[in-house]
């Protein structure tokens, strides 16, 4: 079984610009899910996706942060203008059901912004 | 958010040793899932635990829902140099988010 695909792995930008980041989940995954995993600490959840709606949106700086899920399946997480702040690893994960069942991630995205 | 409490925050032992580390919460949780993590990749789902009481086996690795919901345990067995890396707890609750612990770094010293 394919896991959860993330690209890209890396990307640097400057402060101001825009960043894309895309997830492919397990095959199947109803639930998908956005995590911001700052150096030195644990997951924090951004947003998570049940199917193509929206279940849990409040830790996401709605100002520069947007996250999208076409059809229920691929998701995209935009950062427009990034911060320096913004600087971390973006984590999609899923999960088979919101309320059950191992939640899965993908490798992440580095992102570094100067 | 939540953070769960997680100990203790760092770890060094020798190959060999077995290992303990818990993870507590203020609040009550329905699934408990333990996850470790390699520099420069996601976590990697080790076990998961949906009963108060559970005790549940991977290999090496022994994971228990404590019976009061608020609290888990990992150990690990006769512990091998690849055991190294940051390990993670998180709790599922009834408001349908996952939250994560701190972490615990594991070294072992071959």
């Amino acid at each position: 079984e394919a896991g959860v695909a993330q690209s890209p792995r890396y990307k640097i930008i400057e402060k101001r610009q825009s960043v894309a980041f895309w997830c492919n989940p397990i095959s199947g995954h109803a639930t998908l899910y956005w995590y911001q995993q700052i150096l030195g600490q644990g997951p924090k959840l951004l947003i998570q996706f049940q199917n193509n709606g929206v279940v849990d949106d409040s830790q996401l700086p709605k100002d520069r942060f947007s996250a999208e899920r076409l059809k229920g399946v691929d998701s995209t997480l935009k950062i427009q203008p990034a911060k320096l702040e913004d600087s971390a690893v973006y984590l999609c994960a899923s999960s088979p059901h919101r309320l059950a069942g191992g939640m899965y991630f993908g490798a992440g995205t580095r992102l570094s912004v100067l | 958010g939540q953070q769960l409490n997680q100990s203790p925050q760092s770890m060094f032992i020798q190959e060999g040793e077995d290992v303990s580390m818990n993870c507590t919460s203020s609040s009550i949780f329905n699934t408990w899932l333990w996850y470790k993590q390699d520099p420069g990749e996601g976590p990697v789902l080790l076990i998961a635990l949906y009963k108060a009481g559970e005790l549940t086996s991977n290999g090496r690795l022994t994971a228990q829902f404590g019976i009061t919901r608020k609290d888990s345990f990992l150990n690990i067995s006769a512990s091998i140099p690849s055991d190294v890396g940051i390990y993670f707890c998180a709790g599922h609750n009834t408001g349908n988010q996952f939250y994560f612990g701190t972490g615990t770094s594991l070294t072992v010293i071959p």
